[in-house]
């Protein structure tokens, strides 16, 4: 299994401009979680799905950020407009629910700079 | 508002000595902790969790201790070893979500 797979691996981008950040969970996955890593706090959850639903996005930042699972092999996370304070490594996770909570698999992570 | 904390950023050990991370919480009613390694352009991958009601929990060269009383747990890591160079995360279950902490960065020099 190729794992979680997350695109883009880097990207740079100027403030006010939108950014998407894809994510395609392991095949048979059904909980999908959004985390966003910074120096000041560490790994933060933002959101999470479940059988493509989203259940819990009290960890959305503002209303600038939205994600969506159209379907069980698709996620993105997009920020707009962003500004330089999104800097940060976005990780996307997933697990099946008969695992337990601790059993998610990050992806590489998505490492946002905006200028 | 951290319910995790990691107060020390970063930490150097000698190779073959003992590596010690620390890692306060502030809800008493968190029962069950663990921690996470990640190297470099990596996601994080499960190390070893602690029930809260144990005090030890042992796995080979990793030992997780909780101390309810004063909501602190530590990873020791021994002997030190160059590939356990990474950033280690604590966490907690919290709702249901996994609750971090911001992260020791772990350097074993040889």
């Amino acid at each position: 299994d190729a794992g979680v797979i997350q695109s883009p691996r880097h990207e740079v981008t100027e403030m006010g401009q939108e950014v998407t950040l894809r994510c395609k969970p392991i095949s048979g996955h059904d909980y999908l979680f959004w985390y966003r890593q910074t120096m000041m706090r560490g790994l933060e959850l933002l959101i999470y799905f479940n059988n493509n639903v989203p259940i819990d996005d009290s960890g959305m930042p503002e209303d600038r950020f939205s994600a969506k699972m159209p379907n069980a092999s698709f996620s993105t996370l997009k920020i707009q407009p962003s500004e330089p304070r999104d800097s940060a490594v976005y990780f996307c996770a997933s697990r099946q629910t008969i695992q337990r909570q601790e059993t998610q698999y990050f992806g590489p992570g998505t490492r946002l700079l905006v200028l | 508002d951290q319910q995790v904390k990691q107060n020390s950023p970063s930490l150097s050990v000698q190779e073959g000595r003992i590596s010690i991370l620390n890692c306060d919480y502030t809800n008493s009613m968190f029962d069950y902790f663990l921690w996470y390694k990640k190297y470099p352009a990596e996601g994080p991958t499960f190390l070893i969790s602690i029930s809260s009601i144990k005090d030890k929990n042992e796995d080979g060269r990793f030992t997780v201790f909780l101390n309810k009383s004063a909501k602190h747990l530590s990873l020791h890591i021994v002997p030190s070893q160059p590939g356990d160079s990474a950033v280690y995360f604590c966490a907690t279950l919290s709702a249901q979500k996994l609750v971090f902490g911001q992260g020791t960065r772990l350097t074993i020099n040889p």
